[in-house]
């Protein structure tokens, strides 16, 4: 079965730092998903990569999947207290009809 | 609905009892999935519909974990004789279909068993 995990598995950066975070999967990833859950609530999807090389931004959040090397990296510029929480990265099963997922990664804005 | 709407938000129960916890997916939605996440742990698949038919039951826990979806739209889930390792979190997410969409998670149901 498909397994991702997830680097680091937490982590505190100081307000206005950059950060990455890193998933990587066990087999090939024909869909990557990445979403951000705060304490108590669902997920919020973030983004959906598909294609190898596929890199997507949204505000100030980079995602890259680099099929490769089987692979996600999550990239924020500039962090804020607002980018607190834990990210999740999931992707399609091998029967393509679930996501599975990575065991998060907890971050921590210092401000 | 603008969003997946879940049922109850928190839930305390004695051990023993049955529970239910219903889920109402995105308008459209042919696909509805259910996750589970205890306390610490990662998000554990549990069963998921395409249209009112579960083909894939696989995550489903024990067998006094059950799930029905009526009508292609609301799903139940439910529990007997809960313990307290049911204790966790009962997510449900909804897509528009199995592969390559986007999958739109709920605010989840909190259980305690007690």
């Amino acid at each position: 079965s498909q397994e991702l995990e997830q680097s680091p598995q937490s982590l505190i950066v100081q307000e206005g730092k950059n950060l990455t975070i890193n998933c990587t999967s066990s087999k090939t990833l024909y869909g990557l998903y990445w979403y951000k859950q705060k304490y108590g609530e669902g997920l919020i999807f973030l983004m959906m990569l598909q294609k190898g090389g596929e890199e997507k931004s949204h505000e100030k959040i980079t995602a890259k999947l680099d099929e490769k090397k089987q692979q996600s990296s999550l990239h924020i510029t500039a962090s804020q207290p607002s980018h607190a929480g834990i990210y999740l990265c999931g992707a399609a099963s091998g029967d393509g009809n679930k996501l599975v997922f990575g065991a998060g990664t907890i971050l921590r804005v210092k401000s | 609905g603008a969003g997946v709407s879940q049922s109850p938000s928190n839930k305390v129960t004695e051990k023993g009892k049955d529970v239910e916890l219903r889920c109402d997916p995105i308008s459209g939605h042919t696909a509805l999935y259910w996750y589970r996440q205890s306390l610490g742990q990662g998000l554990e698949f549990l069963i998921y519909f395409q249209g009112n038919s579960a083909p894939d039951k696989s995550g489903l826990p024990s067998d006094r974990f059950s799930a029905e979806r009526t009508g292609g739209s609301v799903s139940t889930l439910t529990i007997q004789r809960t313990q307290q390792e049911d204790s966790a979190v009962y997510l449900c997410a909804s897509s528009l279909g199995i592969t390559g969409n986007t999958i739109y998670f709920g605010e989840g149901s909190w259980l305690t068993v007690v």
